[in-house]
């Protein structure tokens, strides 16, 4: 059964950095391309970064270009999101999520990852 | 950059069908993709590239795109339809989600 599962969510203080890890299993990693969406207490989805699978493509949501980086390391089967300069405005559950291949749509999602910025 | 608009909410009595809209610029010219997503729980794709549905998702499940509005129907309603759903589209480097949709089950 494919499956993700993201770790390394806490409470930081407004400025610090955190860094978010997803690892994948049942299905053959570095085929497929993810992207991290983020959801803030309350709020709807909000798209935050995605990473190819094969041709080394990155895209990043306007609010985190230039303070989040998105790496993958197939070897473990597993995608991160650096976080830097966070702001209370990036408090909210970070999920993983698998791209479908030869569509834009996310049909495997991980459970997420809290992360809380204090002010 | 890509806007998507979603009523608020949709209200539906118990086998009554509840019908969720996503309107976009020229929605017609996209791959549009629906996910359920119920209290405390990840989204579920139920529904991409405007009308197929993943394995486990029930056929009263499905979805259309015309024009500059997506729709996606929701047939036989059952308690358990009572949810969060969102549309999404990829447009030029940005993945972009609706603001949500509430259907609640009368």
């Amino acid at each position: 059964e494919a499956q993700l599962v993201e770790s390394g969510g806490g409470l930081v203080q407004r400025g610090g950095s955190l860094r978010l890890s997803c690892e994948a299993s049942g299905f053959t990693f570095s085929r497929y391309s993810f992207s991290w969406v983020r959801q803030a207490p309350g709020k709807g989805l909000e798209w935050v970064s995605y990473i190819s699978g094969v041709s080394g493509s990155i895209y990043y949501a306007d609010s985190v270009r230039g303070r989040f980086t998105v790496s993958r390391d197939n070897a473990k089967n597993s995608v991160y999101l650096q976080m830097d300069t966070l702001r209370a405005d990036d408090t909210a559950i970070y999920h993983c999520a698998r791209k479908i291949l030869g569509s834009d749509a996310f049909d495997i999602w991980g459970q997420g990852t809290v992360v809380i910025v204090s002010s | 950059s890509y806007v998507l608009t979603q009523l608020p909410s949709v209200s539906v009595a118990p086998g009554q069908t509840a019908r969720i809209t996503c309107d976009g610029n020229n929605m017609a010219s996209k791959s549009v993709h629906w996910y359920q997503q119920r209290p405390g729980r990840a989204p579920v794709l139920v529904v991409y590239d405007n009308t197929d549905r993943p394995s486990g998702i029930p056929e009263r499940i499905s979805g259309s795109n015309s024009g500059n509005t997506a729709t996606l129907t929701i047939s036989g309603v059952e308690a358990g339809d009572e949810a969060d759903y969102y549309c999404q589209v990829w447009d030029d480097q940005y993945y972009v989600f609706g603001p949500g949709t509430k259907v609640i089950v009368l």
